[in-house]
């Protein structure tokens, strides 16, 4: 009975930087959400995926932020040219569907710091 | 739009005593409400959720919630908070497709 794990935990990186987050959504889940928690906020909503397709990535903050999930399962959050203001947690969570009703499940999130 | 607003940034209580972190919302439908705990280092965990229905939920750890729609407020109380209960807790509104909006945030410190 694994949880939404995510990799790395922590990510330290200099400004500029490619950077890679990956999730591994509870098996079964067509619905995976990625949000970004900056300090002191509450999680903000990037981009989710029903099954292999981007469903709405109206979330992602500018065009160097870009997230895969290829076979329906593992995704993968991709940061281009990384800058000081990315820094932040970023959270996973899948879901059973994507009903407004349907319980999300969170990982742990990964913490990004950008020097 | 929708948005959620948790007025209390920090609420310290003492153990044994009674809690309430307010939430207010807005949305235009009828919403999916939902609060999470987030200890450190830990995600997101649900505490409980309203779809329809008897406006007073209860959810685990003895939390309970109440919505209600003319204060567009959905409310989170325990009668007695324990040491254990020292977290984050977030009020969120799920919205389409299950995207959903989070308020910044209650920090609750519990005294023994």
């Amino acid at each position: 009975g694994a949880g939404v794990s995510q990799t790395p935990s922590n990510k330290v990186t200099e400004k500029g930087k490619y950077v890679e987050l990956r999730c591994d959504p509870i098996s079964g889940h067509t619905a995976l959400y990625w949000y970004r928690q900056s300090l002191g906020q509450g999680p903000e909503f990037l981009i989710y995926f029903q099954g292999t397709g981007a469903a709405d990535d109206s979330g992602l903050p500018n065009d160097r932020f870009f997230a895969v999930r290829p076979e329906g399962s593992v995704s993968t959050l991709k940061i281009q040219r990384t800058e000081r203001g990315d820094s932040a947690v970023y959270l996973c969570a899948s879901s059973p569907g994507t009903s407004g009703y349907n319980e999300q499940f969170f990982g742990p999130g990964t913490r990004l710091t950008v020097l | 739009a929708q948005s959620v607003t948790q007025p209390d940034i920090h609420i310290t209580v003492s153990e044994g005593a009674s809690l309430e972190l307010r939430c207010n919302y807005s949305y235009g439908a009828t919403p999916y409400l939902f609060w999470y705990v987030q200890s450190p280092g830990q995600g997101l965990q649900l505490l409980l959720k309203y779809f329809s229905g008897d406006t007073l939920v209860q959810g685990i750890k003895g939390f309970e919630a109440e919505f209600k729609r003319s204060q567009s407020s959905f409310n989170l109380r325990k009668p007695s908070v324990h040491w254990s209960d020292a977290a984050e807790y977030f009020c969120a509104v799920g919205g389409d497709a299950g995207k959903s909006t989070f308020g910044d945030g209650t920090t609750l410190t519990v005294k023994p």
